[in-house]
């Protein structure tokens, strides 16, 4: 499975936006980039995923370079409720011996100050 | 939504007693279930990939024979820890999807105590 790197945490203010970063360089063409968060005693909860275009939903952004190899969430107006550990993974779906699983990492862990 | 729930919610039990948990897809039919292992303070661990109807594919170093999983229908699967041992205590949590491509929606976890 193609590895993510992501900084260990990090910290932000209520109401200012947060840029969450992912590297992940040896990426292949059927990895899409998924995000889920993970809050204190509760299971992972999805984000959002891409393949290559920005996507946007009413939780976040996933801005993803140009040539696939890193990846940012962008939560708009960070709130209490947001400080949790986010986790990006890659998920292969291409055929071929392919599954659906998802490797956790160690993920980022957000605090979020009033 | 997708919506996954877990039963119960945290268990309690004696060394060598076997405890079963349930995930529950409540809001869509699951061809996939997987399940998950977490120990404080570190990353969910893959333990097993469940397809309705199949064989449940565990992951290397899972004893198949001590984490008994059963999919039997679209909405329910079950993981039974046989004979629990105080190794055994962790956060037990399930996802779903409905489908092989499809994302995977997760439950909110079994805490699990052996004494």
């Amino acid at each position: 499975d193609a590895k993510t790197t992501q900084p260990n945490s990090m910290e932000s203010n209520e109401e200012e936006p947060v840029h969450l970063p992912c590297n992940h360089s040896t990426i292949s063409g059927t990895d899409y980039i998924h995000w889920y968060r993970q809050l204190p005693s509760q299971g992972p909860e999805y984000v959002i995923h891409g393949l290559t275009s920005n996507v946007n939903n009413r939780m976040a952004s996933l801005a993803i370079a140009e040539d696939r190899k890193s990846s940012t969430l962008i939560l708009h107006r960070a709130t209490l409720r947001d400080a949790a550990v986010y986790y990006c993974i890659l998920r292969d779906v291409g055929y071929g011996g392919a599954t659906n699983k998802l490797i956790f990492g160690t993920g980022t862990l957000l605090a979020v100050q009033p | 939504g997708a919506v996954v729930s877990q039963h119960p919610s945290r268990v309690i039990c004696k060394s060598g007693t076997s405890v079963k948990i349930e995930c529950r897809s409540l809001d869509f039919q699951a061809t996939t279930m997987f399940w998950y292992r977490q120990f404080p303070k570190q990353s969910l661990m893959l333990m097993a990939t469940s397809n309705e109807g199949s064989k449940a594919t565990y992951e290397q170093g899972v004893e198949k024979d001590k984490f008994l999983i059963n999919h039997a229908s679209l909405t329910l699967s079950t993981l039974t820890v046989t004979s629990a041992h105080p190794e055994d205590s962790s956060f037990y949590i399930c996802s779903a999807s409905r489908g092989y491509q499809e994302t995977q929606y997760f439950g909110p976890g079994t805490r699990l105590l052996v004494l």
